[in-house]
């Protein structure tokens, strides 16, 4: 069965600080990847997301995140975090062509930012 | 586009009640899924349908849980009888078309059965 890792349950970042979240999924076929957010108050959002083509995607606000398959990753990252980017980010994996109900969350890690 | 409108946003009842959830998906999506969200277990698929049909519910928990869409515009998710354990985040998500497309989802229901 296919699952997601998210390692970090919490992370705490000063303004500025660089980010990278770290998501592994397992399954040894080929997958959709996606990365949404959850501000606090607010509702899940798409981040960005990954289908086909080049590995390295880009996401509103500034974020990205990069597929390496050998590796079963699709770290989630930003160069210079606001305090506004303070919420909790989940990464999300779907076998390739499969139903949308095979969509599989981790459970999420959570970022503050200290202004 | 009002997004995908759920109701209500906090629920608090007693062990044995029975709960009712309700969600508006938004306007022309086909898709609607039920979530639920815990610290133990994250986001987890009960149910989904597609054009108001029931497509796969294997992640109701069990029978006590039951999930309907009489039409495109509304779903509810019941349970009944209620548990502690049920205490969680409820979730309603909406989709157009196939597995392209982004999930849209409301700002939950927290439930808290005491």
């Amino acid at each position: 069965a296919q699952s997601v890792s998210q390692h970090n349950h919490h992370v705490i970042l000063s303004e500025a600080a660089s980010l990278e979240l770290g998501c592994n999924y397992s399954y040894g076929g080929t997958v959709n990847l996606f990365w949404y957010v959850q501000y606090p108050g607010q509702h899940l959002q798409l981040l960005l997301k990954y289908f086909s083509g080049d590995p390295l995607v880009k996401g509103i606000k500034g974020f990205e995140a990069e597929f390496i398959k050998s590796k079963f990753s699709f770290n989630l990252r930003k160069p210079s975090v606001q305090w506004s980017d303070t919420a909790e980010y989940f990464c999300a994996v779907r076998n390739y062509g499969g139903s949308q109900g095979n969509l599989i969350f981790g459970k999420g890690t959570k970022l503050s930012v200290k202004p | 586009d009002a997004g995908v409108i759920q109701s209500p946003r906090h629920e608090v009842t007693e062990m044995g009640q029975e709960v009712t959830l309700r969600c508006k998906p938004i306007s022309g999506h086909d898709y609607l899924f039920w979530y639920r969200q815990t610290m133990m277990r994250g986001l987890e698929l009960l149910i989904y349908f597609n054009n108001n049909v029931p497509i796969d519910d294997s992640g109701m928990p069990e029978d006590r849980f039951s999930a309907k869409m009489p039409n495109a515009s509304f779903s509810t998710l019941k349970i009944q009888p209620s548990e502690p354990r049920d205490s969680a985040v409820y979730f309603c998500a909406s989709s157009l078309g196939g597995y392209n497309s982004p999930l849209h989802f409301g700002n939950g229901t927290r439930l808290t059965v005491t």
